[in-house]
Parts: C-alpha cells; sequence; structure tokens
C-alpha cells in the first residue's frame, strides 16, 4: 500500500514568506507527527497529532510555525515569515496508534535564502 | 534536560565484524526505547523497539538491543554486520506524562560504514 507521502519534496523561498508543507499519512492511521531535522542534527519532534487534535504544541520552536489536521487524514505545517534557521529537512511520520510503530515520509527540504 | 546521547557519529567495520552503538538517555521516568535506521536514499524506518518485559530486543535483519534501565542505555548491537548494513542509525526513547501527553527525543545518529 502506499506509505507516507509529502508535498513539495524541496521548497525554495526567500526570508519573510510564509510556506505551507503537507503530509499526506497512510489511510488509517490516527497519529500523525511532524519532525524537523537541521544539518548535523538530530531529529526535533515538533508536534503530534491524534485524530485531528494536537495535545502539546509545545515543541513547535515559535509562534511562526503552526500546524493543523483536517478529517484525521492531511496534515499542514505552516511556517510564517520564514528565517534563514528555518532551513532544514522537515519529516512527517504517521502510525495506526500512539503506541504503534511510526512511517516516515520522505520529507520536506527546505531552504530558506 | 531530557536528552538522548549517541556517542558514536561515524563508525567504520569490515563485513563480519560486531557492532555496538551506544545510546544513553537521561530522564527519569517512563520511557520507551527505539532504534531507527536510514539506508542511503530510503526512508527512516524502525529497527525495534523496547515498550515493556524482556530487555533484550531483537529487530529487523539480525540487529537486538538491550535496555539497561540502572545505566540509561539502550545499546544497540549486531553480531556480523554486512556491506548491506551502511545506513545512519538514530536511537529514540519516548517519555510520556500522567498527563496522557508524550515526546519524543532522538539522538543525532551514527553514520556507519561497511567494507566490503
Amino acid at each position: 500500500g502506499a506509505g507516507v507521502s509529502q508535498s513539495p519534496s524541496n521548497k525554495v523561498t526567500e526570508k519573510g514568506k510564509d510556506v505551507e508543507l503537507r503530509c499526506d499519512p497512510i489511510s488509517g492511521h490516527t497519529a500523525l507527527y511532524w519532525y524537523r531535522q537541521s544539518l548535523g542534527q538530530g531529529l526535533e519532534f515538533l508536534i503530534y497529532f491524534q485524530g485531528n487534535s494536537a495535545p502539546d504544541k509545545s515543541g513547535l520552536p515559535s509562534d511562526r510555525f503552526s500546524a493543523e489536521r483536517t478529517g484525521g487524514s492531511v496534515s499542514t505545517l505552516t511556517i510564517q515569515r520564514t528565517q534563514q534557521e528555518d532551513s532544514a529537512v522537515y519529516l512527517c511520520a504517521s502510525s495506526r496508534g500512539t503506541e504503534e510503530t511510526q512511517y516516515f515520509g520522505p520529507g520536506t527540504r527546505l531552504l530558506v535564502l | 534536560a531530557q536528552s538522548v546521547s549517541q556517542h558514536n557519529h561515524h563508525v567504520i567495520l569490515s563485513e563480519a565484524a560486531s557492532l555496538e552503538l551506544g545510546c544513553n538517555y537521561s530522564y527519569g521516568g517512563t520511557v520507551n526505547l527505539f532504534w531507527y535506521v536510514q539506508y542511503p536514499g530510503q526512508h527512516l524506518q524502525l529497527l525495534l523497539k523496547y515498550f515493556s518485559g524482556d530487555p533484550l530486543v531483537k529487530g529487523i535483519k539480525g540487529f537486538e538491543a538491550e535496555f539497561i534501565k540502572s545505566k540509561f542505555s539502550f545499546n544497540l548491537r549486531k553480531p556480523s554486520v554486512q556491506w548491506s548494513d551502511t545506513a545512519e542509525y538514530f536511537c529514540a526513547v519516548k517519555l510520556s506524562w500522567t498527563s496522557g501527553t508524550y515526546k519524543y527525543i532522538f539522538g543525532t545518529g551514527t553514520r556507519l560504514k561497511v567494507l566490503a
């Protein structure tokens, strides 16, 4: 079956612009996760969804970051007024439940000039 | 602060050598532990996980890991590596709170290169 998909695969934007990253989880997966991987760093856990609800948003790096999930499926991560330090690979994962294995997507490589 | 440390950033081994990658975490509460692998050009995938029970966990492709609670460690092992094990390996910890919320912390990864 289809895995987790993310779009776009690459995004180049100018500092100050807004960007929207999309994640399509595996069908039927109720939990969805967003991570950020900066060069030379491990994965930074940003936010997770159980269904459409995000119980804890404290992992988002700043108030320029927001995420939503609708219909228990697609999720979008929005970064407003992008800064150069936002440049990273943004990974999405989904799982059948919160105790289950996470399946990762290919990531969106974001470059802020 | 909660953290996960992977001591080896780069490891080079010859085929058939034994592998042990270190992982230590700092958190005194309940944890679930994971090792993920990313093969060149592929997505991150789960190698093995520990939730409870036998602290020696066996995963895919002959990998195993041992949870030693007193040492806050979850080292990954494989008795005999193959060229196809060349990849980046990430240790991860899931921290859970009584509120029901949780978070994952990943280590910075270990790049393993196996020479044929």
